[in-house]
């Protein structure tokens, strides 16, 4: 099974400021396979990146995927305050099919 | 817009099986993927499975023993059962469209408290 690991745990930033998120897997990742979401309390989460650099339909351009092998990164260039929320990188292809990392919490500073 | 909403008992007693099914709505359920993923609560997310348009399934291993996932799509939804459950299994159960090896579209999930 490949295990994500994800880091920080918490990332505590102001609006406007970059965010820089982690996501590292115990084996190398399929880049084609590797996804982030995002998350708000009481709401399922939406994909955001998808083939670990597409943005998914009606992203904005401030949220960028990249990696590669082991270690990929979710960057968001602006934080807007609707940005604040969990994030979770998702690998496809080793069994269990999916598995997901334990996400990182964007919060404000 | 492709559209899912989950339905089904809130609560389940311990050793019983859950029953949940997924509507969607929107499109077509045809050339696609579905999957149900789960949440405890204040946890991290757990994909449970996933079933073809045409009836293939593919399960996580952990639960495999357990969980049984069907489709009909002359009535465009996909059904999901967990048998034996217990204190474990309370979670937010959700319902996504599979595709590109990511999960694009999800229902708004639904709580299932496992107790007597």
């Amino acid at each position: 099974e490949i295990v994500l690991t994800q880091s920080p745990g918490t990332l505590s930033l102001s609006p406007g400021e970059r965010a820089t998120l982690s996501c590292r897997a115990s084996q190398s990742v399929t880049s084609s396979y590797l996804a982030w979401y995002q998350q708000k309390p009481g709401q399922a989460p939406r994909l955001l990146i998808y083939g670990a650099s597409s943005r998914a339909t009606g992203i904005p351009d401030r949220f960028s995927g990249s990696g590669s092998g082991t270690d990929f990164t979710l960057t968001i260039s602006r934080l807007e305050p609707e940005d604040f929320a969990v994030y979770y990188c998702q690998q496809y292809g080793s069994s269990p099919l999916f598995t997901f990392g334990p996400g990182t919490k964007v919060d404000i500073k | 817009q492709v559209q899912l909403q989950e339905s089904g008992p809130g609560l389940v007693k311990p050793s019983e099986t859950l029953s949940l099914t997924c509507t969607v709505s929107g499109d077509s359920m045809n050339t696609y993927y579905w999957s149900w993923i789960r949440q405890p609560p204040g946890k991290g997310l757990e994909w449970i499975g996933y079933i073809y348009y045409s009836g293939g399934t593919k399960y996580n291993p952990s639960l495999k023993s357990r969980v049984t996932i069907s489709v009909d799509t002359s009535k465009n939804h996909f059904s999901l059962k967990l048998s034996s459950v217990t204190a474990a299994d309370t979670a937010v159960y959700y319902c996504a469209r599979t595709q590109l090896a990511s999960l694009d579209y999800w229902g708004q999930g639904t709580l299932v408290t496992v107790s007597s």
